[in-house]
C-alpha cells in the first residue's frame, strides 16, 4: 500500500543507546519531515528535507541525526538516548516542498519510544 | 518563529450537535492545515486553507488572513469525530509547518 511507513511501532531503549527511526514513503515525495509529539505540546518539528542530500534543522533538532541519501528512506538516528526523548515520534512527507497548496502531508502511523 | 494557539483546548459534545474549533496565529501565512488524530494516534490532513473557505462533507473551514485566525466547523457531530484536531502554518517563505496545541473532541451518545 502507497504511503509512510514507521518501523518500529514500539521501542524501549536505556538512557545511552542509540538507535534509529526507520521512515520510508513509495510516493515520490520530495519533501519528509520528522516531528514528536509530547502530551499538551502538540507536534514539533524535529528534521525536515526537501530532497536526496538536503536536510535542515526544525524546531528541536537537538540530540537528533538525519540524513536523506535516497528520496524514499529519512531515518532518524538517536546517538546517545535520554529520558526526555521519550515520545511519540512521527515521519511525514509531502510530494514538493512548501508553500504549493496541492503538496499537504501525509503522515505515518507513529513510533512510541520510551527511555528509562 | 509563528505561534499558534487553538482554542478551546477540550469540548465535548452530543452526537448531532455542532461546534467551532479556533486557530489563531502570530504572522502572516502563506499555507494553514488542518489535521484530525484520531484515537488510535493516526494523523490525517482535513484542509489546505491559508485563505478563504472550504467545506468536505460535515465539515468546514474557514481563514481569515487579514485578522490571523482560522475556524474548523464540525455539524452533526458523530462519535467518529472524536480526537485531537491540530491546525497548523507556515509563514513566509519556509518549509517549517508550527502546530497548534490542538483541541480534544469527545463525542458522546
Amino acid at each position: 500500500n502507497a504511503g509512510v511507513t514507521q518501523t518500529p511501532k514500539f521501542q524501549v531503549l536505556k538512557t545511552g543507546q542509540s538507535m534509529t527511526l526507520q521512515c520510508a514513503q513509495d510516493m515520490n515525495h520530495e519533501y519528509m519531515s520528522w516531528y514528536r509529539q509530547d502530551p499538551g505540546m502538540g507536534l514539533r518539528l524535529i528534521h525536515y528535507s526537501v530532497g536526496a542530500g538536503i536536510t535542515d534543522q526544525g524546531e528541536v533538532p537537538n540530540g537528533y541525526n538525519v540524513s536523506r541519501s535516497t528520496t524514499e528512506d529519512f531515518p532518524l538516528r538517536l546517538l546517545s538516548a535520554a529520558p526526555s526523548q521519550t515520545s511519540v515520534y512521527f515521519c511525514a512527507s509531502s510530494y514538493r516542498g512548501y508553500p504549493s497548496g496541492a503538496n499537504v502531508l501525509t503522515f505515518g502511523a507513529g513510533s512510541r519510544l520510551t527511555v528509562l | 518563529g509563528i505561534q499558534v494557539e487553538q482554542s478551546p483546548p477540550d469540548l465535548i459534545l452530543q452526537e448531532g450537535a455542532n461546534s467551532t474549533l479556533r486557530c489563531n496565529f502570530s504572522d502572516s501565512v502563506n499555507n494553514l492545515q488542518w489535521f484530525h488524530q484520531n484515537p488510535w494516534g493516526q494523523l490525517i490532513n482535513l484542509f489546505y486553507i491559508p485563505s478563504g473557505t472550504k467545506q468536505n462533507g460535515r465539515l468546514s473551514a474557514t481563514t481569515v488572513a487579514t485578522e490571523r485566525y482560522s475556524l474548523l466547523y464540525i455539524s452533526s457531530s458523530q462519535t467518529t469525530d472524536s480526537g485531537v484536531y491540530f491546525c497548523a502554518a507556515i509563514t513566509g517563505g519556509g518549509n517549517k509547518l508550527t502546530f497548534g496545541t490542538g483541541t480534544q473532541l469527545k463525542v458522546e451518545l
